[in-house]
């Protein structure tokens, strides 16, 4: 059974620490995965798209890394605006889209 | 991106009326979908909106509850039919940019039934 599994479920860190989300994913035929920040009451917000193992993509104090089962999103020097719901999401050959249940992360002043 | 929105953003609704939700993107887009979020949990894909066919609704999911309309390559609507509290959840519609597997999401209708 195809699955997408994000940990931990909920982070708290201090401004300026640093630190990792996993997803990790038991899919059949990967097409792409993809990383969301939604914040309370609206609809998630592109970040990044990866397609292959051992990519890499940065966005300001963020950076996608995938590997063959699972992808990180490092958060470094986090600030409180950084604070959100990250989710991510596979898309498969057969163009099943499916959503992990994501991180809360709370970055405090 | 293409720039979405959804009307309404919000409504609160007595059990076994219908709510339709109108979803308008400013750009033409070949795929628009439709996904439910319920409290706590993650986005689950209701329906693949198709211009000018059926939608192609997913496992769980059924036209008669969830109809759906996609006149042209701007606009669906979505419809929750015979609504009990189950139904009170955040519906999002997104597009699919036009060569990318990405997809762009609207920024939601919060329903809740009473």
């Amino acid at each position: 059974e195809d699955q997408v599994t994000q940990s931990p479920e909920a982070l708290r860190l201090q401004e300026g620490e640093s630190s990792s989300l996993n997803c990790s994913y038991t899919v059949s035929g990967l097409r792409g995965l993809f990383w969301y920040r939604q914040d309370p009451g609206k609809g998630p917000e592109f970040l990044f798209t990866l397609y292959s193992a051992g990519e890499e993509k940065e966005k300001e104090r963020l950076k996608a890394t995938l590997t063959k089962k699972e992808s990180f999103l490092h958060i470094t020097a986090p600030k409180p605006e950084d604070s959100a719901t990250y989710l991510c999401a596979v898309r498969l050959t057969g163009n099943q889209f499916y959503f992990g249940t994501g991180t809360s992360l709370t970055v405090i002043p | 991106s293409a720039v979405i929105s959804q009307k309404p953003s919000r409504d609160i609704c007595q059990r076994g009326t219908s709510l339709t939700i109108q979803c308008q993107v400013d750009s033409q887009v070949t795929m628009m979908f439709w996904y439910r979020q319920q409290p706590g949990q993650s986005l689950t894909l209701i329906a693949t909106a198709n211009q000018g066919s059926e939608a192609t609704y997913e496992s769980g999911f059924v036209i008669d509850k969830f109809p759906i309309s996609r006149p042209n390559l701007t606009f669906s609507t979505l419809t929750v039919s015979n609504m009990s509290p189950e139904d009170s959840s955040i519906y999002l519609c997104s597009v699919g940019q036009g060569g990318t597997d990405t997809q762009y999401f609207g920024p939601g209708t919060r329903l809740t039934v009473l």
